[in-house]
């Protein structure tokens, strides 16, 4: 078990460009989940796959943000047209098929600046 | 979303204990209450989670009063790797994603 890993784990982009983070799951982890981190506060929601299907998206995640995970492993999140204000840590997290515990495994994150 | 409201910031000795409150005054009869942490360049990582009754495991304790309106994570013997943001979230049953306060920022000092 390596955990979960995100790809890049730093990204410097200029405004109006487009970005594409890629974060791998546990194996055997059928749930997936995208988080936003700005500084000095907590992680926001915003989307969450069980297997390849998307379930759940957030209001923040607009419609320059699209995330897929196209054969229920390995998830991509893009940005497109970037601006300054997108600049975050991004986090991703897996959980296993409902467990009593229901915790949820978070990667070490993809830290985006927009200059 | 139910509300949890933390202390923005605790500090602590290393090897006391150290309990980190949460009100949740609006917590419902299907919220779980979660505990998190992030250690500082990390994801967050899962600590305890409990309904009604007081639960314990290797990480920390959690003691939930009996009218589920607050609740206090204990660290029975903090050392310096404990120093982190904690979160207290409630979750309903079957909900996926994570309500993400502002945490509690621990200190401990040597």
């Amino acid at each position: 078990d390596t955990g979960v890993s995100q790809d890049p784990r730093h990204k410097i982009t200029k405004r109006g460009q487009n970005v594409t983070f890629r974060c791998d799951p546990i194996s055997e982890h059928n749930r997936l989940y995208w988080y936003r981190q700005t500084l000095g506060q907590g992680p926001e929601f915003l989307t969450y796959f069980q297997n390849e299907a998307q379930l759940e998206k957030s209001r923040l995640l607009s419609d320059r943000f699209s995330a897929e995970r196209p054969k229920g492993s390995f998830s991509t999140l893009e940005i497109q047209r970037t601006e300054q204000g997108d600049s975050a840590m991004y986090l991703c997290a897996s959980s296993p098929p409902l467990t009593e515990n229901d915790e949820q495994y978070f990667g070490p994150g993809t830290r985006l600046t927009v200059t | 979303d139910a509300k949890t409201t933390q202390p923005n910031s605790m500090e602590s000795n290393e090897e006391e204990p150290v309990h980190l409150p949460c009100n949740h005054s609006t917590i419902s009869g299907t919220d779980y209450i979660h505990w998190y942490r992030q250690l500082p360049s990390q994801g967050p990582e899962y600590v305890i989670h409990g309904l009604t009754s007081n639960v314990n495991n290797r990480m920390a304790s959690l003691a939930i009063a009996e009218d589920r309106k607050s609740s206090t994570l204990i660290l029975h013997r903090a050392t310096l790797r404990d120093a982190a943001v904690y979160y207290c979230i409630l979750r309903f049953q079957g909900a996926q994603k994570l309500v993400f306060g502002q945490g509690t920022r621990l200190t401990i000092n040597p």
